[in-house]
């Protein structure tokens, strides 16, 4: 069975930082890529990051490129979002969801077909 | 205002057919896949369609997908009260070197 479960979501203030987290189980962590898809209140979903499945290729939205970063620890089985100088605009529902083919061809994430997610933390940064 | 563009709206009364367009340009859907998704009020997205007009196991064959240019639709046959629900289009974007969304569509089932 397979499982993505999520921690690290909280409140905190404009400009601090936030690690999440989505400790992975059921499928081997190292053969799959893995994405972040986050949802403001009340509004659709948004893109934010994309790793590959041996970690050699990142992807960020432009408007969290050079303060988030992505990373995964095979050791633990463990995808991370690190965000720093977090803004109002990021209060957000974040889901990691599983990019649905193994192995991409040289380790490319170019696809948002996500079979399995998360269930979602909420962030929320508000002095 | 989402790169991919969809209707904020589609309705329909049990037993009908829906469609829901998605239409994008030549460094998304018209040069890469198209994926569907539907999320229920308080849950996670669900992966309904990918590849532009494949099922995952477990998806009733009640909804298909298609793409012709730049544009993709999602059709659902016999709609039924549990297929209300929001619905969005994803694809990824040449340009952008990122995955983009449309805005979703939240479907009534009159």
């Amino acid at each position: 069975q397979v499982h993505l479960v999520q921690s690290g979501g909280g409140v905190v203030q404009p400009g601090r930082s936030l690690r999440l987290s989505c400790a992975v189980s059921g499928f081997t962590f190292s053969s799959y890529g893995i994405h972040w898809v986050r949802q403001a209140p009340g509004k659709g979903l948004e893109w934010v990051a994309g790793i590959s499945y041996d970690g050699s290729s990142e992807y960020y939205v432009d408007i969290v490129r050079g303060r988030f970063t992505i990373s995964r620890d095979t050791s633990k089985n463990t995808l991370y979002l690190q965000m720093n100088s977090l803004r109002a605009e990021d209060t957000a529902v974040y889901y990691c969801a599983r990019d649905a083919v193994p192995l991409r061809f040289y380790g490319v994430l170019t696809d948002l077909n996500a079979d399995y997610w998360g269930q979602g933390t909420l962030v929320t940064v508000s002095s | 205002q989402s790169v991919l563009t969809q209707p904020p709206s589609a309705s329909g009364t049990p037993g009908q057919r829906v469609t829901i367009s998605c239409s994008g340009s030549s460094s998304n859907i018209g040069n890469n896949n198209v994926n569907w998704y539907q999320q229920l009020p308080g849950a996670a997205p669900k992966l309904l369609i990918y590849s532009s007009n494949q099922r995952p196991s477990g998806v009733p064959d009640r909804f298909s997908g298609s793409k012709s240019g730049t544009s993709a639709s999602l059709a659902i046959n016999g709609l039924q009260s549990e297929d209300e629900a929001d619905y969005y289009c994803a694809a990824w974007d040449d340009s952008l070197d990122g995955a983009v969304f449309g805005g979703g569509t939240q479907l009534t089932v009159l």
